[in-house]
């Protein structure tokens, strides 16, 4: 089967760094996203990998390990706005492409 | 249009009716999809059109749910008969296709109540 397996929930502090993980099985891979999702909004692209590796955007970062179905998202220099659902999801492979997606992690930043 | 574009933005419905929802995706954009959230819950998949095709409609929840998709740009969902279950946002999403690096850009979904 397909599953994508994320933590539910995380609290961290303003100013420090939280990592989330996601951990994929897929029949296929065609990278990996990761999505935002304010309450009450839709998901907003954050970052894409399709090979090993950091991917660096300002304060976010995204790494996978295609070896391990394994990636993270990490979040420095944390700001209350960043409180969110970090959604992770994988794109298939072959006739059916259609993007996997994990149920989201809830982040709570605290003053 | 500049993004995606849902209507209506908030449905509310007598149970037993039936309701038609629209998707207008990203010019040029041949991937679309249909996802439904509850509240504080996940993405629950719908179906994947890639052009005017379905390949994939696995997560229709019954057959009072039907999607289709004219021109390779507009889609509607339709749900016939709703039931209260059927209460949640409707979201719709469209991408580039099926190469590599294309993410889905999002809709601000359907809000539907079914009272």
């Amino acid at each position: 089967g397909q599953n994508i397996d994320q933590p539910t929930e995380m609290t961290a502090t303003e100013g420090a760094i939280v990592q989330i993980n996601c951990t994929y099985q897929t029949s296929g891979f065609n990278g990996l996203f990761w999505y935002q999702q304010h309450a009450g909004e839709a998901p907003t692209f954050l970052s894409y990998n399709v090979l090993d590796g950091l991917e660096e955007k300002g304060r976010f970062s995204s790494f996978l390990s295609r070896s391990k179905g394994y990636s993270y998202l990490l979040l420095k220099e944390l700001q209350m706005k960043d409180s969110a659902s970090y959604l992770c999801a994988v794109k298939g492979a072959g006739n059916n492409r259609k993007l996997i997606w994990g149920l989201g992690t809830s982040l709570a930043v605290n003053p | 249009g500049a993004g995606v574009s849902q209507s209506p933005s908030n449905k509310v419905t007598e149970k037993g009716k039936d309701v038609e929802l629209r998707c207008d995706p990203i010019s040029g954009h041949t991937a679309l999809y249909w996802y439904r959230q509850s509240l504080g819950q996940g993405l629950e998949f719908l179906i994947y059109f890639q052009g005017n095709s379905a390949p994939d409609k696995s997560g229709l929840p019954s057959d009072r749910f039907s999607a289709e998709r004219t021109g390779g740009s507009v889609s509607t969902l339709t749900i016939q008969r709703t039931q209260q279950e059927d209460s949640a946002v409707y979201l719709c999403a469209s991408s580039l296709g099926q190469g590599r690096g294309t993410e889905a850009f999002f809709g601000q979904g359907t809000r539907l109540t079914v009272v």
